[in-house]
């Protein structure tokens, strides 16, 4: 069954600090994988997309990382601001299947 | 600037009322979307279509239809509204199938 499970589901971290959000997936045949950014109240916007030959992208300071073989994604924000409270999301595409699977979310606090 | 519109932020209905939920993109995307978002369950597919007066089933159609009459309206029917509705409603749309989406900012119902 293709699932997408996210780690932790919440953190909380003091401003400036750094931290990873983990997700691991069983998709297969794997496509790419999208993190996105959803503010409270607002539609999740995308960060960066990953596709299978790709081991790491960044996008300022949040980086994503893919290893294809575990079947792992990591994204790591750097020096973190208030903004950045958000949950992020992990979602993976099934190649030939045209098909999204979403991952539940990780929700971050940042605390001044 | 991409824009994906929601027709409300916030609805409050009854039991057994219909609902509409509109959504309305200005990108010329074929692809639109209606999700709901539930604490703990992430997000969740109820429809899709991709094209005008094509709709397919997502996850979880129960309860719901949808209606694509223009390419750019996409909207979301509740025939007789039930309190296990109540719910965060996103809408979003993108150039392909399982490409970036762009989502709404969301309308969150209750039922009461």
């Amino acid at each position: 069954k293709n699932q997408v499970e996210q780690s932790p589901q919440s953190l909380i971290i003091l401003e400036g600090k750094n931290c990873t959000l983990q997700c691991n997936y069983t998709v297969s045949p794997f496509s790419n994988l999208r993190w996105y950014k959803q503010d409270t109240g607002r539609g999740p916007v995308s960060l960066t997309i990953m596709t299978f030959s790709e081991n790491t992208k960044s996008n300022g300071r949040y980086t994503a990382t893919l290893d294809a073989d575990t079947k792992q994604s990591s994204l790591h924000i750097t020096a973190s601001q208030l903004s950045d409270s958000a949950s992020y999301i992990c979602v993976v595409s099934v190649q030939g299947a045209q098909k999204l699977v979403f991952g539940q979310g990780t929700r971050l606090t940042i605390n001044p | 600037d991409v824009k994906v519109t929601q027709s409300s932020r916030y609805l409050v209905k009854r039991t057994g009322e219909k609902v509409f939920l509109e959504c309305v993109q200005d990108m010329d995307h074929e692809n639109m979307f209606w999700y709901r978002q539930d604490p703990g369950l992430g997000l969740r597919l109820i429809y899709f279509s991709y094209d005008v007066k094509m709709k397919e089933k997502g996850d979880i159609p129960e309860g719901y239809s949808v209606s694509r009459e223009k390419k750019e309206r996409f909207s979301l029917i509740l025939e007789s509204a039930s309190t296990n509705q109540t719910s965060m409603y996103l809408c979003a749309s993108s150039f392909t199938r399982v490409g970036e989406q762009f989502f709404g900012p969301g309308t969150r119902l209750t039922v009461l």
